[in-house]
C-alpha cells in the first residue's frame, strides 16, 4: 500500500463548512496527488505536490486548496464545502524515479456534503 | 473501504476465458499509457503500462496493445479468474517536471461468471 493513510475515511458535513482531508505517507515519496472519483468521470486530478511547499493545480482545482509543510503529509482543504464536492477522494504517491505512470493510491475518503 | 456507484460499461466473461477491455484515448502527445484495476472499496492498483513508442507489452497474464493510428488501447487478460472482477481504468501520462499527472478514462466493469 506504499505506506499511505487517508483520514478521515468517511465524513458527512454541511454546505458552507470547512473540511480538511489528510494524506499521510511513511516512505518518503516526493510526489503526492489528490484525485476525486465521481460516476461517469473516472478519477480527476485536483492538486499535486512535487516537494515540501511545492504544489500545483490539477484539472479540477476550483474550490480546493492544498498544503504540504512536510514530506509525509499532504492536506486537501475545502474552505466552504458545496454539494458538488460530494465525492470519493483518493490520495496517491509516486517516488519520482522512472516516471511511467505508476501511482500508489490510498484507500479513499468518502465525503458527503449535505 | 471506499467505492463509487459507477454506471459503467460492463464486460461479462466466463471463468477461464480471455478478457479484452478497450479504451480510446484522446491525447496523441501522451508518453505512457497505463492500466489500473480497482476492486470494490479500494483504491486503484497499477497493472501494467506501455510507452508510446511500443505497440505491445506483456506481463503476467496480461497484455497491453497500443494502436496509435486510431488512438486505441486494450488490455487482454488471459484465463480470467474470479479475482479479476473489478473496474478497469486506462490512463494517459505526459511526462513533465510534475511527475505523473495522469488523465483517466471512465472505466469498464469486468464481471467474471463462474
Amino acid at each position: 500500500d506504499a505506506g499511505i493513510t487517508q483520514s478521515p475515511r468517511h465524513k458527512v458535513t454541511e454546505t458552507g463548512t470547512p473540511v480538511t482531508l489528510r494524506c499521510h505517507q511513511t516512505e518518503n515519496h516526493r510526489y503526492m496527488y489528490w484525485y476525486r472519483q465521481d460516476p461517469g468521470h473516472g478519477l480527476r486530478l485536483i492538486h499535486y505536490s512535487y516537494g515540501v511547499k511545492d504544489t500545483d493545480k490539477g484539472e479540477v482545482s476550483d474550490g480546493y486548496s492544498v498544503s504540504r509543510s512536510k514530506t509525509e503529509d499532504f492536506l486537501l482543504t475545502l474552505e466552504s464545502a458545496t454539494s458538488s464536492q460530494t465525492s470519493v477522494y483518493f490520495c496517491a504517491v509516486h517516488q519520482g524515479v522512472g516516471n511511467t505512470g505508476e501511482l500508489f493510491f490510498g484507500e479513499g475518503s468518502r465525503l458527503t456534503v449535505l | 473501504g471506499e467505492s463509487v456507484g459507477l454506471h459503467l460499461p460492463t464486460l461479462s466473461v466466463q471463468e477461464g476465458d480471455n478478457s479484452i477491455i478497450n479504451c480510446a484515448y484522446s491525447n496523441s502527445a501522451s508518453d505512457y499509457f497505463i492500466w489500473y484495476k480497482q476492486e470494490s472499496g479500494k483504491g486503484p492498483q497499477f497493472i501494467i503500462d506501455i510507452r508510446s513508442n511500443m505497440d505491445k507489452r506483456q506481463g503476467q497474464r496480461v497484455t497491453v496493445l497500443l494502436n496509435k493510428t486510431v488512438k486505441h488501447l486494450s488490455l487482454q487478460i488471459a484465463a480470467t479468474q474470479p479475482g479479476d472482477s473489478a473496474v478497469y481504468f486506462c490512463a494517459e501520462n505526459i511526462l513533465t517536471g510534475g511527475g505523473n499527472k495522469l488523465t483517466f478514462g471512465t472505466g469498464t466493469q469486468l464481471k467474471v461468471e463462474l
